[in-house]
């Protein structure tokens, strides 16, 4: 199994500024992703964080807007920049030992733009 | 379109009843279904995971069943407990071409057991 730290765990943001979410796995991971979930709404994948290279970016959601790093195994920071209360959401790492294996979560984070 | 549709949107239920929660789904290639559960401000964690093969997955109170035909899924809580209500989300992956696997999640049925 894999222990996901995420933070903050909240956060009320001016809008226009930007946040970046932090996310840290007790062990090496393949693979991690950046989910975000609407109230109401089913998880929605933002991208594929990608260990030493640029992240896989769904439909929808592109680099300018949610820069992803991830500089190793088990480590990934995901930022909502220039954000508007459409931004409002809860945001939720995620990462898998393997392909097909079960996805663990963060905690998510509780993001409100004002 | 790969689609999850679960439901009730929403259960109310007392303590020490029984629920059974419902998944339809529309994924292709089918790879595996997994029940999810998540509590308020916390992460979904996994329950159960059911491949094509496999009709019927217990864990604890939770048991989970899938008609791979009819591309049905259900949850069923015996005895429930007040710490079982929590948003249960119903998740499915397809296998891509290349290897990697997608999931799609539904949009969680909500469950609040009163004392």
């Amino acid at each position: 199994s894999a222990v996901i730290s995420q933070k903050p765990s909240r956060d009320i943001c001016q809008r226009g500024t930007s946040l970046t979410i932090q996310c840290q796995v007790d062990s090496q991971v393949t693979m991690m992703f950046w989910y975000r979930q609407q109230p109401g709404q089913s998880l929605t994948l933002i991208a594929t964080a990608n260990q030493g290279s640029e992240a896989t970016y769904e439909s929808g959601f592109v680099i300018d807007k949610f820069p992803i790093s991830r500089p190793n195994l088990t480590f990934s920071t995901l930022t909502v920049s220039n954000m508007s209360p459409e931004d409002s959401s809860i945001y939720l790492c995620s990462a898998r030992l393997g392909m097909n294996t079960e996805a663990f979560f963060g905690q998510g984070t509780r993001l409100t733009v004002v | 379109k790969n689609q999850v549709e679960q439901s009730p949107q929403s259960l109310i239920i007392l303590e020490g009843k029984n629920c059974t929660l419902q998944c339809n789904y529309t994924v292709s290639p089918f790879s595996n279904l997994r029940w999810y559960k998540q509590d308020t401000g916390r992460g979904p964690v996994s329950l159960t995971i059911m491949t094509f093969s496999e009709n019927t997955k217990s864990n604890g109170r939770y048991t989970a069943t899938l008609d791979a035909d009819t591309k049905q899924s259900s949850l069923h809580i015996t005895a429930s407990q007040l710490s079982d209500s929590a948003s249960y989300i119903c998740v499915v992956s397809a296998k891509k071409p290349g290897g990697s696997y997608i999931p799609t999640f539904g949009r969680g049925t909500s469950l609040i057991v009163h004392p």
